[in-house]
């Protein structure tokens, strides 16, 4: 079975300052690998995701991921994090080639201090 | 164009009755989800549906738990007998066939 592991419940970070969040995956074939964020309120966004090809992905709002297979790794970057940048972040892993269901991992909630 | 929309954004119900929650998923998109997000939880997978095949019903926690699509079209998951344990974030998705995930903003239910 999948499964998403994101072994940070809370990070703080103060403005500014780098920010990477962790993400393992089990997965027993080629996976889709998302981040979601979700505001205070809000619903989820999609801030990127891989599906194949180049590792190193770019998404919205500065923020980047890098697949790592060898680690089973999908860890989240932003080199400047912005106050706004607080939020819950979602790992989520999928089936790839078909629409399936997503595995999420229970979040972590990313504090930036001023 | 227009995202995925759910209705109600809020419910509060009285142990024991019925609800009813709605997904209008995005134009075209042939797949829908149901998720639900306990409080300060992850999103655990409900349901899903794919053009006309049969539905993924594995995510279902009981029997008095239900879905129905029309189409590719609405959606409506249908809690009967609710529990307390049944509040939570109810969360309605939708993709083009394996492609990405595009989330509602939930309905929020509550259960006295």
């Amino acid at each position: 079975a999948q499964s998403v592991t994101q072994p940070d419940i809370h990070i703080t970070v103060s403005e500014g300052a780098s920010l990477e969040l962790r993400c393992n995956y089990s997965y027993g074939a080629t996976p889709y690998l998302f981040w979601y964020v979700q505001s205070p309120g809000q619903g989820l966004q999609l801030l990127l995701k891989y599906f194949s090809g180049d590792t190193l992905v770019q998404g919205i709002k500065g923020f980047e991921a890098e697949f790592k297979r060898s680690q089973s790794s999908f860890n989240l970057r932003k080199p400047s994090v912005h106050w706004s940048d607080a939020a819950e972040y979602f790992c989520a892993v999928g089936a790839a080639g078909t629409a399936s269901k997503l595995t999420f991992g229970t979040g972590t909630r990313l504090q930036v201090t001023l | 164009g227009a995202g995925v929309s759910q209705s109600p954004s809020n419910k509060v119900t009285e142990k024991g009755k019925d609800v009813e929650l709605r997904c209008d998923p995005i134009s075209g998109h042939t797949a829908l989800y149901w998720y639900r997000q306990r409080l300060g939880q992850g999103l655990e997978f409900l349901i899903y549906f794919q053009g006309n095949s049969a539905p993924d019903k594995s995510g279902l926690p009981s029997d008095r738990f239900s879905a129905e699509r029309t189409g590719e079209s609405v959606s409506t998951l249908t809690i009967q007998r609710t529990q307390q344990e049944d509040s939570a974030v109810y969360l309605c998705a939708s993709s083009l066939a394996w492609d990405t995930q595009y989330f509602g903003p939930g309905t929020r239910l509550t259960v006295l």
